[in-house]
């Protein structure tokens, strides 16, 4: 079974620009969630989407954004980069979401640097 | 609040040698923990998780985690290091309030040959 897939692996965008990131989930799993990872923050939670509905939010300001597609698949998009968005962005995937046991199968991972 | 902590940026340990990278957390209710490795350039890999039931969880790549209630500690094991086990270790907790994963600061392990 293919794991998930994260399109674009490396990114490079200027300040003021937007971007947009794919993310496949296993398949069978239903649940995605996106994370920002930095060195100085370490892995902070966005958000997470389950039958194209949103539903838990992280704490990141309104630019970033996110919906789900009926074959699970999601996107990302954040909008007016800042050079403080330069960051790993990871999404993971689950079988459903709200489950305390449910594990996460996390993807490679798309490399963003703003300049 | 549930948290998680990570006492350790960096562990060092030689090649054969047993390895610890320690964890441990802090919840309201029954803890459902995790532990993640990540190598450079990479996404996250689950290694293995604690539920309920026996306190030592065998995971992936010989690697085993003993989960202490008395300590709210979740310590990640291994009896014999290898070179190739040098990665960023994670910790995490579910939240089940909201079913959040509460991430620990990771922790850098070094095998040295």
């Amino acid at each position: 079974k293919a794991g998930v897939t994260q399109t674009p692996r490396y990114l490079i965008k200027t300040r003021g620009q937007q971007v947009t990131l794919s993310c496949s989930p296993i398949s069978g799993h239903r649940s995605v969630s996106w994370y920002q990872q930095t060195p100085g923050q370490g892995l902070q939670f966005l958000f997470e989407y389950f039958s194209e509905t949103q539903r838990n939010k992280g704490n990141f300001p309104g630019r970033f954004s996110g919906r789900q597609f009926s074959n699970s698949r999601s996107e990302m998009n954040v909008s007016t980069l800042e050079l403080g968005d330069s960051a790993l962005y990871l999404c993971a995937s689950s079988l459903v979401p709200r489950q305390n046991q449910e594990t996460q199968y996390f993807g490679p991972g798309t490399r963003l640097l703003v300049l | 609040a549930q948290s998680v902590a990570q006492p350790e940026d960096q562990v060092n340990v030689a090649e054969g040698n047993p390895l610890t990278v320690k964890c441990t957390y802090s919840v309201s209710g029954n803890p459902y923990l995790f532990w993640y490795v990540q190598y450079p350039n990479r996404g996250l890999q689950f290694l293995l998780k604690y539920i309920t039931g026996d306190n030592l969880v065998k995971g992936s790549y010989g690697f085993e985690a003993e989960f202490n209630k008395s300590q709210t500690s979740f310590h990640l094991k291994k009896p014999s290091a290898l070179v190739s086990d040098s990665a960023l270790y994670f910790c995490a907790v579910r939240d089940g309030s909201n079913y959040q994963l509460i991430w620990g600061a990771g922790t850098k392990l070094i095998i040295k040959p």
